[in-house]
């Protein structure tokens, strides 16, 4: 059973260009969520996501980033007009149930973004 | 508003010494707390996970944890380390009722020779 895929797993982009950010939950998972983490910082929740619908957006910022995991394919995380300080390790983790916080999270290995 | 605080950025210990990695929480409700390891270029795995019930837990690699309510923390311990725990490691709490979990900001072990 593979685990949580992402892709690409290294991305760079330069100021003012559009980064798209994939993430395959594990099969069986219809939950996604994604984390940003800054160096020398612990994850920060950006976004919850079941099939079509946003669950909980409340980390992401109020510009240029969305989030949507469609019926069919992987979640993407959208950032467009990237600036330097987008730079960051971006995790996608899945989840088999929603609301059963004790349900562990399966993260995927990351996409570094490094803006240019 | 829940929230998690790892003591010491950076831990280094002996090879074959107790590793004693701290946490503690807030929360307004009963939380679940767990203990994530990151290496390098890697995601994140789950060591161990408090829920309910036994308040010492035991995870992978010999690691265990112990949920102490009084002193609102679920320090993580090893009882000799080993090279290959070098890696940062993750406290997390979310609550009973949500899906949210809230991150520590990491704490890197460095195990010498």
């Amino acid at each position: 059973n593979a685990g949580v895929m992402q892709n690409p797993r290294h991305l760079v982009r330069r100021r003012g260009q559009e980064a798209r950010l994939r993430c395959s939950p594990m099969k069986g998972h219809s939950h996604v969520y994604w984390y940003r983490q800054l160096p020398e910082e612990g994850l920060k929740f950006m976004v919850y996501l079941q099939k079509e619908n946003i669950i909980d957006e409340s980390g992401m910022p109020k510009e240029r980033f969305s989030a949507e995991f469609p019926k069919e394919g992987p979640s993407i995380l959208r950032i467009q007009q990237v600036v330097r300080g987008d730079s960051a390790a971006y995790f996608c983790a899945s989840s088999p149930q929603r609301g059963e916080a004790h349900n562990e999270q399966f993260f995927g290995p990351g996409t570094r973004l490094t803006v240019l | 508003a829940q929230s998690v605080t790892q003591l010491g950025s950076h831990v280094s210990v002996s090879e074959g010494a107790l590793v004693l990695l701290r946490c503690n929480y807030s929360s307004s409700v009963p939380p679940y707390l767990f203990w994530y390891v990151q290496y390098p270029n890697q995601g994140l795995q789950l060591l161990l996970k408090y829920t309910t019930g036994a308040t010492l837990v035991k995870g992978i690699n010999g690691f265990e944890a112990e949920f102490k309510k009084s002193e609102t923390s679920f320090h993580l311990t090893k009882p000799s380390a080993h090279m290959s725990d070098a890696a940062e490691y993750f406290c997390a709490v979310s609550d009973t009722g949500g899906f949210k979990t809230i991150f520590g900001a990491g704490t890197r072990l460095f195990v010498k020779a």
